[in-house]
């Protein structure tokens, strides 16, 4: 049973560029959610996709956008890109939505905006 | 607005002694919560969560409790090794699994 693995894993953007980070699930999960955590935060969710809807959003702006695929991989697509979209962005993967299911980390994407 | 607070930010111990970790949350129709560790630069390793229905959760030396009255949870690992120095982190999951994390406490095992 692989676990979630998210490309890549560092990242250098200048401002104003547009980026793509990518997420696979883990096997079974149809339900992936993207946070972002800045240094020194707790991370903070971005949005949550089930069977390819968006089921969810955060307190972030239209130029963080999402999609997820028919076998349940993940992008997080962010454009216009600010220096304070620097961070370590994380992937989740569970069984389902609701309170009654545990979550499963990626060790995540760091991004370094310039 | 709902907030998680973790206290304190960072604590160090000496091998061998207890942690206590502290939880604090506002939302009182919390779903669950659930203890993350993160190794630095690295993502989330799960640790224990409890139901809303649930008072506590054991998982080797660690030991999680849940107090919805008071808006507390609190994190106990036995006898602690410097393996354990992490940042450790707590989260509330609402009705449709979103997750709302505290800050964090980073921990240091001095051997």
């Amino acid at each position: 049973e692989t676990g979630v693995t998210q490309s890549p894993t560092h990242l250098i953007k200048t401002r104003g560029q547009q980026v793509t980070l990518r997420c696979s699930s883990q096997s079974g999960h149809n339900t992936v959610s993207w946070y972002q955590q800045a240094l020194g935060q707790g991370p903070q969710f971005i949005f949550q996709y089930y069977r390819e809807e968006e089921n969810g959003r955060g307190n972030f702006p239209p130029r963080f956008s999402g999609l997820q695929f028919p076998n349940y991989s993940s992008e997080l697509n962010v454009n216009a890109l600010e220096l304070d979209d620097s961070a370590l962005y994380l992937c989740a993967s569970s069984s389902g939505t609701g309170a009654d299911y545990g979550y499963t980390f990626g060790s995540g994407t760091r991004l370094t905006v310039v | 607005k709902q907030e998680v607070t973790q206290i304190p930010a960072a604590l160090s111990v000496p091998e061998g002694e207890n942690l206590v970790l502290n939880c604090s949350f506002t939302d009182s129709a919390i779903y669950n919560l659930q203890w993350f560790r993160q190794d630095p630069g690295k993502g989330l390793t799960s640790l224990l969560l409890i139901q809303s229905s649930q008072r506590e959760q054991t998982s080797g030396r660690l030991n999680a409790s849940l107090d919805k009255s008071s808006g507390r949870s609190t994190l106990y690992i036995a006898a602690s090794q410097p393996g354990d120095s992490a940042t450790y982190l707590c989260a509330q999951g609402d009705s449709w699994g979103k997750l709302q994390f505290g800050a964090g406490t980073q921990v240091v095992v001095t051997p």
